[in-house]
């Protein structure tokens, strides 16, 4: 069975200071899917980066960035110039490849401050 | 824009009541799903269905039922409720061939 883990419960930054949260994962296939979302206190579910696993490039969407290690399954999340809106519950995801029909598995997520 | 609605954003019942969660998506997915989210365990899968009238157990699928009667909806449903499935509930769909999953607004649940 696959596994997600996320060591960092908490992690507090600085506003316009760089962050990383940091994701491993398990899994015995070769082709799958990993992505970050956010939990505000809203409760919606956002997606904020997707990477596939057999792009070796690394996925970046504004000042959101991956660092993804397919060789020791790593997969972490870089935020740049932190903003007040980024506080969140971050949750790192992984899914096989084949429809998305078993779902996503979670892992327990990082509740991340920023200090203004 | 798609979009997953669960009935109630808040509710609370008493033990022993029989409990149905409603979600609803608007973009014609075929796989939809019911976690359970609880502080320090992240999101736990708790029924998923691929088609009409199939379900298929989660990770903890234990007290809780799903039906799925209409492609657009899925439904949660605790026979019996009790304390320890006070929780967050968050649906999620996902269209075929598709990787991103959409989700509800989640439903806070209390048993009181």
């Amino acid at each position: 069975a696959q596994t997600v883990t996320q060591s960092q419960p908490e992690m507090s930054v600085q506003e316009a200071e760089t962050v990383t949260l940091s994701c491993t994962y398990d899994t015995s296939e070769s082709d799958y899917y990993l992505f970050w979302y956010k939990q505000p206190p809203s409760r919606q579910m956002i997606l904020v980066i997707r990477q596939e696993a057999y792009k070796q490039q690394n996925a970046t969407e504004n000042r959101f960035s991956v660092n993804f290690q397919k060789a020791a399954k790593s997969f972490s999340l870089k935020i740049s110039d932190s903003q007040l809106g980024d506080a969140a519950m971050y949750f790192c995801a992984y899914t096989r490849s084949g429809g998305g029909a078993d779902g996503l598995t979670f892992g327990k997520g990082t509740h991340l401050i920023i200090q203004p | 824009d798609v979009k997953v609605t669960q009935s109630s954003r808040y509710l609370v019942k008493r033990t022993g009541e029989k409990v149905f969660l409603e979600c609803v998506q608007d973009m014609d997915h075929e796989n939809m799903f019911w976690y359970r989210q609880d502080p320090g365990l992240g999101l736990r899968l708790i029924y998923f269905s691929y088609d009409v009238k199939m379900k298929e157990k989660g990770d903890i699928p234990e007290g809780y039922s799903v039906s799925r009667e209409k492609k657009e909806r899925f439904s949660l449903i605790l026979e019996s409720a009790s304390t320890n499935q006070t929780s967050m509930y968050l649906c999620a769909s996902i269209g075929w061939g598709n990787t991103e999953a959409f989700f509800g607004q989640g439903t806070r649940l209390t048993v009181v």
